[in-house]
């Protein structure tokens, strides 16, 4: 398996929801990010797990919250998300933190 | 900190010519340069990357030629064709950063059949 994976594809929610985003590998990749993108700009980078610890957190606000289960499958925990928020949500993997990054298909996150 | 500037925003072409795009980086020690193709609606890319102790890395119709010296790197694409038409990403990876990369700001490159 040479894909990253994210459900869901499409996601819309109210201001006051709790929602989960999921990423998975299954490349045996030790690093893995979450960036959000919004129209016709380079993807922004929000968290980064290396070997399942938080490296980096771009100081994105609380409502944002990720969790790396195990080394194959990340998560972003979302709630009491703006409108401002709605945006392309990639996650991407990597061997290690050194080297080149994959993404994933994207969540497109709505917030109403 | 890192800063990618990447030209032009636009660029079209017709089938069949060449197509030029150009990125330069503000931190010297900047060591992993990676471009990214994103079709409408798709996922980024890469498509090709190169490193600080490499000058050029060809892949068929598409190269990359970095100059150290200049802090620039280009990414160049040869008979291009209707499907190359998306937005290209540059960015830059400064050692020590957690792999952070640091994008260029896209071009949107249009092949004209």
């Amino acid at each position: 398996d040479t894909e990253v994976t994210q459900t869901p594809k499409h996601l819309v929610m109210g201001m006051t929801n709790k929602k989960s985003l999921k990423c998975e590998q299954h490349m045996g990749h030790r690093a893995m990010y979450w960036y959000k993108q919004k129209a016709k700009k380079p993807p922004e980078l929000m968290f980064v797990y290396s070997y399942e610890k938080l490296s980096i957190n771009e100081s994105v606000p609380s409502r944002f919250s990720p969790e790396c289960p195990n080394s194959s499958l990340l998560n972003l925990h979302l709630h009491a998300l703006q409108p401002e928020d709605s945006a392309l949500y990639l996650c991407a993997s990597s061997q290690d933190v050194r080297v080149e990054q994959y993404f994933g298909p994207g969540t497109r996150l709505t917030v109403t | 900190g890192e800063n990618v500037e990447q030209h032009p925003s636009t660029l079209s072409v017709q089938e069949g010519d060449s197509a030029v795009i150009k990125c330069t980086y503000s931190d010297s020690a900047s060591n992993y340069f990676p471009w990214y193709k994103q079709e409408l609606g798709k996922r980024p890319q890469l498509i090709i990357d190169i490193r600080s102790n490499v000058g050029e890395k060809k892949d068929q119709r598409i190269a990359v030629t970095l100059n150290k010296t200049a802090k620039h790197f280009s990414l160049h694409i040869t008979e291009t064709q209707p499907e190359d038409s998306a937005v290209y990403f540059c960015a830059a990876t400064p050692p020590g950063q957690g792999g952070k990369l640091i994008f260029g700001q896209g071009t949107e490159l249009s092949v004209k059949p």
